[in-house]
């Protein structure tokens, strides 16, 4: 069954620090997500990607964060300069749209805990 | 006010039994859907159940259900049968304003509700 993956599973940095945490969506879905979640607190959006572009961000997405589909299978979540707020699991999510009575759901990868320290 | 409240931080139940995780939602939109997600100590996020706005009978997958009661803007889980590999945290989750565009509208998730199931 196709999935959703992210690579790497760890990630631990300095503040200060760039990260690039990637991931590769089920192949036939034209929506690409970001989330995160700070341990023990719910998750929260980050932004959605569509057609390569951004169509929503929240406000945590501010312009220390940035998104890129760097070919036709990767999709990737920047941060240019970690805070140590920014440790949390960020997961990547993808969905097929609402194309001939589909439902949209988006199916998760298995997440990115990233530490900064 | 919260779009998703889930009001169960944690929940037991004895294996074999039923359990209801409970979910309520405020939206103002006609047309939204409705999701749960379990997370098991692992950490993955897996995709149970969905439930449209205006689905008139209610969802099921298999042990999963999801009581539906529109006029009260609930959308509660029910977990038949319970296993000991249900542990894990639950969370319900709502896309709005999905008419609006083709898709892709963000997910609001609620707190969770931790469920330990017990011999």
């Amino acid at each position: 069954e196709p999935e959703v993956t992210q690579t790497p599973s760890h990630q631990v940095t300095q503040m200060g620090q760039e990260v690039i945490l990637r991931c590769v969506p089920i192949s036939n879905h034209l929506y690409f997500y970001w989330y995160r979640q700070i341990l023990g607190q719910k998750v929260e959006f980050l932004v959605s990607f569509y057609n390569n572009e951004i169509s929503e961000k929240s406000e945590i997405f501010d312009d220390q964060f940035s998104v890129e589909r760097p070919d036709g299978s990767n999709f990737t979540l920047k941060i240019r300069s970690t805070k140590l707020e920014d440790s949390a699991m960020y997961f990547c999510a993808s969905s097929e749209g609402l194309l001939a009575g589909e439902t949209d759901t988006q199916y998760f990868g298995p997440g990115t805990r990233l530490t900064v320290l | 006010a919260q779009k998703i409240t889930q009001t169960q931080p944690g929940m037991f139940v004895q294996e074999k039994e039923a359990v209801t995780l409970d979910c309520t939602y405020d939206t103002s939109d006609q047309s939204y859907g409705l999701f749960w997600y379990k997370q098991p100590s692992s950490g993955e996020m897996i995709f149970l159940i969905y439930q449209g706005s205006y689905d008139e009978q209610n969802a099921t997958e298999g042990r999963y259900s999801l009581n539906f009661q529109k006029a009260r803007k609930s959308a509660n889980l029910v977990i038949s049968a319970s296993q000991l590999g249900d542990s894990a945290m639950y969370f319900c989750a709502m896309r709005e304003g999905q008419w609006l565009t083709g898709g892709g509208n963000k997910l609001t998730f609620g707190t969770g509700t931790q469920l330990k199931v017990e011999l």
